[in-house]
């Protein structure tokens, strides 16, 4: 089964509101990935996590790892039409596991 | 640089027929991986290559096999198709630690009838 959730499994926003999207793992993660499928395409690697409380931002996304290292978020601000899609958050280790993603629509 | 290439990009099959999805890469990529996309179910792990020579059973192997033909390219066989088997297949590499994240193919849409 998913060794990795995320919650919430859909979320529909309107066009500039804000979007959270939580990962989390029973165990400890050595680091976590987040991917984006844009409806009909394959996922593209977002970023990596391996710190403690490691934050890092690409323009309105904000990606963070807890402090725990058992959970991940990734928020953005003012969502906007070609941020729909659904975000994977992933665990690699020995290969990679998959969250079941969330799959983000905006209206315009 | 094409990156990861998978063939064929749709595919109908009957209970019962063969089929081989191929997928090759271009990056050097040690590792290699075969994913299924279902509805809900997120992204799960049909087999993966750490290194040429090796094949490892993921999440989901009953079904299917796998040839790691060389270091660029590594298949998926479904020997007797099932319905249960439609799915999105995605073909993905990796390389070493660092930059050890996924590229991924762009996917066969394979429908079992």
């Amino acid at each position: 089964g998913q060794q990795v959730m995320q919650i919430p499994q859909y979320q529909h926003v309107q066009e500039g509101e804000d979007f959270t999207t939580y990962c989390n793992s029973s165990t400890t993660l050595s680091n976590i990935q987040w991917y984006k499928q844009r409806p009909g395409g394959h996922p593209v690697f977002l970023i990596q996590l391996v710190k403690s409380g490691e934050v890092k931002k690409q323009k309105r996304l904000t990606f963070q790892f807890g402090e725990a290292k058992k959970n991940s978020s990734l928020h953005i601000t003012a969502t906007q039409t070609t941020d729909v899609g659904t975000y994977f958050c992933a665990k690699r280790g020995q290969n990679f596991v998959f969250g079941p993603g969330t799959r983000l629509s905006v209206l315009p | 640089n094409a990156g990861v290439t998978q063939t064929p990009k749709f595919q109908v099959l009957k209970t019962g027929q063969s089929m081989t999805l191929q997928c090759a890469q271009d990056m050097n990529h040690n590792s290699m991986y075969w994913y299924r996309q279902d509805p809900g179910m997120g992204l799960r792990l049909i087999y993966y290559s750490a290194s040429e020579g090796t094949t490892d059973k993921g999440e989901v192997p009953n079904g299917y096999n796998v040839s790691r033909l060389n270091k660029r390219e590594f298949s998926l066989r479904l020997e007797s198709a099932a319905p249960s088997q439609t799915s999105v297949y995605f073909c993905a590499s990796s390389g070493l630690s660092g930059a050890n994240v996924l590229t991924f193919g762009a996917g066969s849409r394979l429908t079992v009838l």
